[in-house]
This record gives structure tokens, sequence and C-alpha cells, in this order.
């Protein structure tokens, strides 16, 4: 099975604008999560799709959303850009979420706000 | 709420030498533990997790964890470390039923030779 893919590997963005990441889980997951690693904060959770819908979500803004299609991709989407939004953003999938499940994380979106 | 402590940011070794990655948690359910390890420009692989049951646990590459109720711990132990060793490792927790991990704050490992 082909692991987790994150798109794009690498990205620049300038303050106030907006981007989107895009995670397409294993197959046959329905759960994404998705997570912000910082040096300064470290791992950080975001939120969670199952089944399109939002399940869980962590304590950042609302400038920080997503969504999860019907073959279970996902996309989060970071608007208004800021400095400290420079981070590795991390994806990862199972299949039903549940907390003893293994979630399996891919390779990570790095991006840099300048 | 769950926490995770990892008590070292650095653990320097030797090359086959033993090593010892301390965990401490705190929370007021029962959760499930984990230790990932994340390789320099890569995602995050587990290397075990405890559910239940024995209190050690065996995982991938040699790795080992205890899990100590009374003393809220869960160290990761190897008992010869190798160059490819060299990573961050995270501990982990999670609570049945969600979703959410909490990770502790990673602890880099730099293996000299």
């Amino acid at each position: 099975k082909a692991g987790v893919t994150q798109t794009p590997r690498y990205l620049i963005k300038t303050r106030g604008q907006q981007v989107t990441l895009s995670c397409s889980p294993i197959s046959g997951h329905r759960s994404v999560s998705w997570y912000q690693q910082t040096p300064g904060q470290g791992l950080q959770f975001l939120f969670e799709y199952f089944s399109e819908t939002q399940r869980n979500k962590g304590n950042f803004p609302g400038r920080f959303s997503g969504r999860q299609f019907s073959n279970s991709r996902s996309e989060m989407n970071v608007s208004t850009l800021e400095l400290g939004d420079s981070a590795l953003y991390l994806c990862a999938s199972s299949f039903e979420g549940q907390g003893q499940e293994t979630q399996y994380f891919g390779p990570g979106t790095r991006l840099l706000v300048l | 709420a769950q926490s995770v402590t990892q008590l070292d940011s650095q653990v320097p070794v030797f090359e086959e030498a033993p090593v010892e990655l301390r965990c401490n948690y705190s929370s007021s359910v029962s959760v499930y533990l984990f230790w990932y390890v994340q390789y320099p420009n890569q995602g995050l692989q587990l290397l075990l997790k405890y559910l239940s049951g024995s209190t050690l646990v065996k995982g991938i590459n040699g790795f080992e964890a205890e899990f100590n109720k009374s003393q809220t711990s869960f160290h990761l132990r190897k008992p010869s470390v190798h160059i490819s060793d060299t990573a961050e490792y995270f501990c982990a927790v999670s609570r049945a039923g969600a979703s959410k991990i909490i990770f502790g704050s990673g602890t880099r490992l730099s293996i000299r030779p």
C-alpha cells in the first residue's frame, strides 16, 4: 500500500496570503488528522476529519480550517498568513481514528512565511 | 487532560552503548502510550505502542519500552545503538475513542562513533 502523501512538500508565502495543503491518506483509511510542528511549540494537534466531518479540533485560531472529501483526501487552509505560521505541517491517517490505532504520518509540508 | 514530559531534550551516546530516553505522562483517564521517531526531513514513524497487557513492549529497530503505572512513566530503551538511530524521538499519549495525539517535546538522540 502506498503511504500517506502530502503536497506540496515545500512552500514559500508572504504575510497576508493564504495557503492550501493537501493530504492523501492510506487507501481505506477514513480518519485524517493534521499537526503543526514548530521548534518553539513542538507538535500540536490542529484537527481531525472523519467521513467528511470535522470530529475534533485543537486550539488554533479560525484562520486554520480544513475539509475532507468523499475519497478521504483532506486539505487544510490557512488564511491571512502570519510569520508564526512557518512550520512543518504533518498529516496522519488511520482507519477509524480510534486512540489505540496506529496513525501513519506523511512526510509533511514545510511552509515558510516571509 | 493528558500531558507528556520528556525529561531530556538531547541525549548523546557512543555507538554500541545502551540508551534510555525518559518519558513521564499525566492523565486522569486511561491512556494509550506511543513512541515515535522522526528522521531528518521526514515525518513520524511509530516505534512501539502500549495499549494494555504486558508492561514491556517491543518495537521496531530493537527498541523496547516499559510502562510503569505507579511512576506514570514510559521510558524507551535500546541495548546497543547504531549511527542510524540518530533522530528525534517523541513520546505521546492518546485516549480511547480519540484520534488526537498529545506529544512530548522530543528528545534528540545523537550517536557518536
